[in-house]
């Protein structure tokens, strides 16, 4: 089946404990983004990469680290996490680009304290 | 960053009605995408536009653009308790010489039984 997963989907932690959300897709997309979805705010992209090696920040990189050393695989660091990276964060694929369709995980519900 | 915005915020209707939102951008598209979101899940995309289409159905969904007046909207048929969800536009903008998929803010669209 085709899909998005993400790991954990539910995860609290503590300020400064650094944390790693696994991001894996199994269609052999080339781009890859992370989004954070919070009240009022909607969806703002974190960060994205077009292919293996690439990668770029959205509108809301700071705080967050990602690495695409694989095709299929795009985790997100947070190397500190704060109180305000508290979110609803969503991995997306899709083949070849934000043109097309987004394929997305069920999403990580993050909480900091 | 802020391109798309759906209209209205929110819409509540009778089972069986038909369920209309309405989204408005800003610049110039190549495409223009509509996706559903349930309450904290993935976003699932629904239909993708191009800009020179002007309608575009897809079973009960049917879909119009009019790049004239940068708009579109996204029309639920006959709507069914499980169409109970937010429903969002996307657009992609060029922000600093990369092209970025921003969101739109949602309508959340409730279906009364």
């Amino acid at each position: 089946e085709a899909q998005v997963t993400q790991n954990p989907r539910y995860l609290i932690t503590v300020t400064g404990k650094k944390l790693t959300v696994t991001c894996s897709q199994n269609m052999n997309h080339e781009y890859m983004s992370w989004y954070r979805q919070d009240p009022g705010l909607g969806l703002r992209q974190i960060y994205y990469s077009m292919n293996v090696e690439v990668t770029d920040k959205g509108d809301v990189p700071e705080g967050y680290k990602v690495s695409r050393k694989e095709k299929r695989n795009f985790p997100l660091i947070l190397e500190s996490p704060s109180p305000n990276q508290t979110s609803l964060y969503f991995c997306a694929s899709s083949l070849g680009g934000p043109q097309r369709a987004q394929y997305f995980g069920p999403g990580t519900r993050l909480t900091v304290l | 960053s802020q391109q798309g915005e759906e209209d209205p915020q929110a819409l509540s209707i009778q089972e069986g009605e038909n369920a209309t939102m309405n989204c408005s951008y800003k610049t110039s598209i190549n495409n223009l995408q509509w996706y559903r979101q349930n309450s904290g899940r993935g976003l699932v995309h629904l239909i993708l536009i191009r800009s020179n289409e002007r309608e575009k159905h897809s079973g009960r969904l049917r879909v119009t653009l009019d790049t004239s007046k940068k708009s579109s909207s996204l029309l639920i048929t006959a709507s069914r308790a499980a169409d109970t969800a937010s429903y969002f536009c996307a657009t992609v903008l060029l922000i600093q010489g990369a092209q970025k998929l921003v969101f739109g803010q949602g309508t959340r669209l409730t279906i009364n039984p």
